[in-house]
Order: structure tokens, then C-alpha cells, then sequence
């Protein structure tokens, strides 16, 4: 079936560090594929997306192209900041007997030191 | 400003009660879900609707119950069947028939006495 999966964590970095977490799913069909934050003890929040591939979704310096050909959602960002720090879930959106479904990763924390 | 409110932030449920946390929405969307979270890990879905009058297990919706009387509203009864009900649950909502975003509400933390 269709699935999500997500590098595990915690991701600890440093402040103005790369970020890459990876993200690969599996899919019949062409899904769209998210990524939302979730700050501690806060609901989730879209951070991009993408509905077709080798598009390049991107938000507050976040970016994450969708690679057919590797099944893969990776998100990145050039220089992370303290605020950054949160758990981040990939998703994939399939569709159901009658509507768009949303299959989730685990998520991955991220902890960012001063 | 639109958007998902859930009530209340924190709920205290005793052994063999039923407890009803609440959902509003003021985005017109007509789809609404309810996911459980648990301690690192991802969102499982509980129950969702497309329509007023009209939802839909999800894949964990034993000892949960929810009702969809007007459009704004998707209340979920967590019941005394549900043995392990101690999670965060968040609620979202959507346009239905599309790919769109899902909007989620702040979420409720329900722990047992």
C-alpha cells in the first residue's frame, strides 16, 4: 500500500548548519507530496508542497523538490535557526474511494543549538 | 481571521467516562478529520467526514465516537472503551475532492486521572 517513510530522529545541528531530511514514499499514481511543521505543543502547520513532479516546493527557506524517478521529498534548508527547531512531517495525498487522503511519516524532530 | 479552533487545550478524563472534545471551523471546508497522536510518532486518523451528516472510520476508530450536525462542527466522544486514551489529538479540515491542504487546530492534550 501506500506509505511514507522519514529519516529518524532527532536531528541535532548546530546553528547556520545544512538541513536535509530525507523523505521517500511509495505510491500508485502520481500523489501530491507535503511537508508541515509542528512546534512543541502546537497543531501542525503546511510548510510546502508539491503536486507533480520535479516540482520545487519552498516557504521561510525551506525547499524540496518531488523526484519521480527516486521517490524521494527531501527537505532542505541552506542555514537553520534556533526557531527551527520542531518536528517535520512528510506526507503523501492519495486518493480514497471519494476523496484525498493524507498518509503521514513518523516525523522528524529537529533540535537546533545556539 | 478563519480558521480551526479546538476546545479545550487540556482535558482530564476518569476511569469510565466519556469525554467530548470540540472542533469549529470557520473556513467553509467541507471535510473534517480527527487524528491521535502519540509520543513520537505520526498521525494516525480516528474518523472523518465529507459532509454534514455523513463519516468515516479511519484506522483506529474503536472506543472513539463523532457526530457532523452542521458544517462548522465535528465533535469526538472519546469513550470508556477506549482503554488507552492518553494523546494529542488534532483536528483539520479541507476542500473536499481536490489534493488541498489540510488546516489543523492547535490540538487537545487528553490525560487520564
Amino acid at each position: 500500500g501506500d506509505s511514507v517513510t522519514q529519516m529518524e530522529g532527532p536531528v541535532t545541528l548546530s546553528e547556520e548548519a545544512f538541513l536535509t531530511i530525507n523523505c521517500t514514499y511509495t505510491a500508485t499514481g502520481y500523489p501530491s507530496l507535503f511537508w508541515y511543521v509542528q512546534y512543541p505543543g502546537e497543531g501542525l502547520q503546511l510548510l510546502l508542497k508539491a503536486t507533480k513532479a520535479d516540482d520545487k516546493g519552498s516557504n521561510k527557506g525551506f525547499e524540496a523538490t518531488y523526484r519521480k524517478e527516486t521517490t524521494s521529498f527531501h527537505l532542505e534548508k541552506g542555514s537553520v535557526q534556533v526557531s527551527d527547531s520542531a518536528v517535520y512531517f512528510c506526507a503523501l495525498s492519495v486518493k480514497g474511494d471519494s476523496n484525498y487522503q493524507l498518509i503521514w511519516g513518523a516525523g522528524t524532530k529537529l533540535i537546533i543549538k545556539p | 481571521d478563519g480558521g480551526i479552533t479546538q476546545s479545550p487545550k487540556y482535558l482530564f478524563r476518569k476511569e469510565g467516562q466519556n469525554v467530548t472534545l470540540s472542533c469549529e471551523q470557520n473556513l467553509n471546508h467541507d471535510a473534517m478529520y480527527w487524528y491521535r497522536q502519540d509520543p513520537g510518532q505520526g498521525l494516525r486518523l480516528i474518523y472523518y467526514s465529507q459532509i454534514v451528516n455523513d463519516f468515516q472510520k479511519g484506522d483506529i476508530a474503536e472506543g472513539y465516537s463523532v457526530s457532523r450536525e452542521k458544517k462548522e462542527s465535528f465533535p469526538l466522544t472519546v469513550t470508556s472503551a477506549q482503554k488507552n486514551p492518553t494523546a494529542f489529538y488534532l483536528c483539520a479540515s479541507k476542500r473536499t475532492g481536490t489534493t488541498e491542504t489540510q488546516y489543523f487546530g492547535p490540538g487537545t492534550r487528553l490525560l487520564v486521572l
